[in-house]
């Protein structure tokens, strides 16, 4: 298995732009985990799914952040629009049950 | 809700010794499950050791083995005979419905 994918691995974007990552999750894992890693705040957790259903976003910072799995291999993180405070490595993880598989993460900076 | 707390923000040992890094965590639940991730500079999660909490015996995989002390919600990781390649930050994660993580701990491995 590849393991867990997302794209793009960096991201540059100017302030008030549309972005939105990507992730396939391991297949045959349910559960999906979008997290988001700063030096100040370290990981925060701001979505998960089971069986492609959102089951907690009360991570997600604003309403600007918006995510969805439409099917068990696709899942995206939208953040529109975007603010310099965006600027972070979003990662995306899947797991079956125990611990998840990361991605590869996404670096996002907003300028 | 839950929480996790690693109150050594860094750590540096000589090569070919011995550390743990401590963690400590909060949660009502019964049942769930404790980890070990290390994050090298590559930035890559990788997950190094699990623990399930119905399990009295401590987890270990090579090098790396834990302490899991249930009733004190401790959950500390040794590495024995530490490598260069070591080096990297180390997050605890506790996992119940989700899965959340420690601040990190940056371990610095002395040639």
């Amino acid at each position: 298995d590849a393991g867990v994918i997302q794209s793009p691995r960096h991201e540059v974007t100017e302030m008030g732009q549309e972005v939105t990552l990507r992730c396939k999750p391991i297949s045959g894992h349910n559960s999906l985990f979008w997290y988001r890693q700063t030096m100040m705040r370290g990981l925060e957790l701001l979505i998960y799914f089971n069986n492609n259903v959102p089951i907690d976003d009360s991570g997600m910072p604003e309403d600007r952040f918006s995510a969805k799995m439409p099917n068990a291999s696709f899942s995206t993180l939208k953040i529109q629009p975007s603010e310099p405070r965006d600027s972070a490595v979003y990662f995306c993880a899947s797991s079956r049950q125990g611990g998840a598989f990361f991605g590869q993460g996404t670096r996002l900076t907003v300028v | 809700a839950q929480t996790v707390t690693q109150s050594q923000p860094e750590m540096s040992v000589q090569e070919a010794e011995t550390v743990t890094l401590s963690c400590t965590y909060d949660t009502s639940e019964s049942d769930y499950y404790l980890f070990w991730y290390k994050q090298p500079p590559s930035r890559q999660m990788i997950l190094v050791i699990r623990q399930e909490a119905y399990k009295q015996q401590n987890a270990t995989e090579n090098r790396f083995s834990v302490n899991f002390q249930k009733a004190a919600k401790s959950f500390s990781l040794k590495i024995s005979d530490s490598q260069l390649g070591d080096a990297a930050m180390y997050f605890c994660a506790y996992r119940g419905d989700k899965i959340i993580f420690g601040k990190g701990t940056r371990l610095h491995i002395l040639p």
